[in-house]
């Protein structure tokens, strides 16, 4: 069974810049979420789809985070502009229902803005 | 709101040897799952051991084991016969019973393992 798979792994960008992140989840994993984990700390929820509606998305900065998840598959993060606190690792999970308790993280994807 | 507390930012172990890290945390609630993750310089999160509140039983996985003590909301993870492959980062998890509710982590302990 394919894991939860995210791209790119790196990206280096200056602030104010644009950046998107992808996340393609297990097949048949109707909950999807995005976490951010700071360097130091423990991930933190950014927001929480089920199939292709928002669950909670009461931490994302939506001034400058957006995320969608078409068709309930994949899933994109996008920031725009970047700031320097932006830097960190975004990890993407997905678990089969929301009920379901073991979520199932990728990679992740490291951010740096300078 | 539920907090979780890793109070080790640091622990190190001799290989072969048994190794406990503490985790404590902070509901309201009766009903949650506690997690432990290990991420690696991989940067995977893997989960290492899942405990359901309503059990009494601690939770074992080979050579992981948990001490669950409800009432003082304490959840301590024992690695035993540690080996090389072990050193990460360990990440204590709360979540709810309900099911719309997301995993809540503590800020992490890094266990080195010596040889």
């Amino acid at each position: 069974e394919a894991g939860v798979a995210q791209s790119p792994r790196y990206k280096i960008i200056e602030k104010r810049q644009s950046v998107a992140f992808w996340c393609n989840p297990i097949s048949g994993h109707a909950t999807l979420y995005w976490y951010q984990q700071i360097l130091g700390q423990g991930p933190k929820l950014l927001i929480q789809f089920q199939n292709n509606g928002v669950v909670d998305d009461s931490q994302l900065p939506k001034d400058r985070f957006s995320a969608e998840r078409l068709k309930g598959v994949d899933s994109t993060l996008k920031i725009q502009p970047a700031k320097l606190e932006d830097s960190a690792v975004y990890l993407c999970a997905s678990s089969l229902s929301i009920s379901y308790n073991e979520q199932f993280f990728g990679p992740g994807t490291r951010l740096t803005v300078l | 709101a539920q907090t979780v507390t890793q109070s080790q930012p640091e622990m190190s172990v001799q290989e072969a040897e048994t190794v406990t890290l503490s985790c404590t945390y902070d509901t309201s609630e009766s009903d949650y799952y506690l997690f432990w993750y290990k991420q690696p310089p991989s940067r995977q999160m893997i989960l290492v051991i899942r405990q359901e509140a309503y059990k009494q039983q601690n939770a074992t996985e080979n050579r992981f084991s948990v001490n669950f003590q409800k009432a003082a909301k304490s959840f301590s993870l024992k690695i035993s016969d540690s080996q090389l492959g072990d050193a990460a980062m360990y990440f204590c998890a709360y979540r709810s019973w309900t099911g719309n509710t997301p995993l809540v982590f503590g800020k992490g302990t890094r266990l080195s393992v010596i040889a």
